[in-house]
């Protein structure tokens, strides 16, 4: 079974310094690969996927991400922090079962921006 | 688009009652997930759907019901509410099951069992 595993629940970095979260899974098919965001009372919003091809993946704000198999890993970063960039974030991994696909997400890392 | 909408936005039930929680997607999308989100937990799936008229269990289907009669709409009943079942819950959708699509979320619902 697939699984995902977000090291360190809340992250804390100075506003414009380097983000770096940190996501592995395990999977036994090739997987498919999502960070997710969530600002306070909201829903989750797309920041990047991994499919197929390039490995490192561009997604919005600015953020980036890159799969690297023999590490099994999908780290998130961004190279220096901004104050609406607190907010929590996941990471998920999907493949396909049958029918349908789903998603399989990590506990969350809370990202906090200080002055 | 509205894109995927919820409602209720809150709402406390006492311990045995029932409630519907709404979820509503404009985007013609065939595939609807129900997921519940409690702290340090991530998201776990409830139930899904991968059309109108068929429905499936996730990972936590357990004191939950759903239906799927349309393909705009996916609601999930809580028959017996318990305080175990205090959460934010969240419906998705996809335009199809294929691994290389995203899931586009609602805003969550806000349950509160006591």
């Amino acid at each position: 079974a697939q699984s995902v595993t977000q090291l360190g629940s809340h992250v804390s970095v100075s506003e414009g310094a380097l983000v770096l979260l940190r996501c592995n899974y395990s999977s036994s098919v090739p997987p498919y690969l999502f960070w997710y965001v969530q600002y306070p009372n909201q829903g989750l919003q797309l920041l990047l996927k991994y499919t197929t091809g390039a490995t490192l993946v561009k997604g919005i704000n600015g953020f980036e991400a890159e799969f690297k198999k023999s590490e099994t890993s999908f780290h998130l970063t961004k190279p220096s922090a901004h104050m609406s960039d607190a907010a929590e974030y996941f990471c998920a991994v999907s493949f396909s079962t049958g029918t349908a696909s789903k998603l399989t997400f990590g506990t969350g890392t809370r990202l906090q921006v200080t002055l | 688009n509205a894109g995927v909408t919820q409602t209720p936005k809150f709402r406390i039930l006492k311990i045995g009652q029932s409630m519907t929680l709404q979820c509503a997607q404009d985007m013609n999308h065939n595939y609807m997930y129900w997921y519940r989100q409690d702290p340090g937990m991530g998201l776990k799936l409830i139930y899904y759907s991968v059309g109108a008229g068929i429905t499936d269990k996730g990972e936590v289907p357990n004191g939950y019901n759903v239906s799927r009669s349309t393909t705009e709409d996916f609601p999930l009943r809580l028959e017996l509410a318990a305080p175990s079942q205090t959460s934010v819950y969240f419906c998705a959708s996809s335009p199809r099951g294929t691994f290389s699509y995203e899931q586009y979320f609602g805003p969550g619902t806000r349950l509160t069992v006591t």
